[in-house]
């Protein structure tokens, strides 16, 4: 498709299992950013990709958060461990190089931690 | 610390009439800003754009208005339609962050037919 896409669109879980969310960006966008928006909030940056290196990963809420991109294409966001404020929508970003604008996002995977 | 702010959760405006949306910010290093539109269940949408060398631009329907000094936007939807009731929310970024957004909490618009 020509825009963002990210699966699963819902993840219902456990508390204490750990989840994997995707990302796959437009084709060709260089950098990649995750957010999240907890409910009545606005969007939190939580990583930047561009490539494969993540040079700001300052918006990840704890250890127990980490993700990677592979072949400068797909991302994966994992979370280990889940707690139940981790409860939210992960979004997924891309633009078409560092710092350009505008940036380009998917509709999200909404996270469940029972 | 809140460096974008929405301070209205929600306007509710007649259909034909100017919609009006504020967002205040802090940083000073900000020198671009965005508008996005979101529909429950989809991700924003890109609406219209302004750099801190500007003061205003305009896309059809919508304009965006910056004032540096006040630290303040307001998006201007003129003429409103049903089909613009969403969710608005402001970003911002600046030069020294990978072009990492900032983002207000968002503001609820209705538009009443």
């Amino acid at each position: 498709g020509a825009g963002v896409s990210q699966s699963p669109s819902n993840k219902v879980t456990e508390k204490g299992k750990d989840v994997e969310l995707r990302c796959d960006p437009i084709s060709g966008h260089t950098a990649l950013y995750w957010y999240r928006q907890s409910l009545g909030q606005g969007l939190e940056f939580l990583i930047y990709f561009q490539g494969n290196s993540a040079p700001d990963k300052s918006g990840l809420p704890s250890d127990r958060f980490s993700a990677e991109r592979t072949g400068g294409s797909v991302s994966t966001l994992t979370i280990q461990r889940t707690q139940q404020e981790d409860s939210a929508v992960y979004l997924c970003a891309s633009s078409v190089y560092r710092g350009g604008q505008p940036q380009h996002f998917g509709d999200g995977t909404r996270l469940s931690i029972l | 610390d809140q460096q974008v702010k929405q301070n209205s959760p929600s306007l509710s405006v007649q259909e034909g009439r100017i919609s009006i949306l504020n967002c205040d910010y802090t940083n000073s290093m900000f020198d671009y800003f965005l508008w996005y539109k979101k529909y429950p269940a989809e991700g924003p949408t890109f609406l219209i754009s302004i750099s801190s060398i500007k003061d205003k631009n305009e896309d059809g329907r919508f304009t965006v208005f910056l004032n540096k000094s006040a630290k303040h936007l307001s998006l201007h939807i003129v003429p409103s339609q049903p089909g613009d009731s969403a969710v608005y929310f402001c970003a911002a970024s600046d030069g020294t962050s990978y072009g990492k957004l900032t983002f207000g909490q968002g503001t609820i618009l209705t538009v009443h037919p």
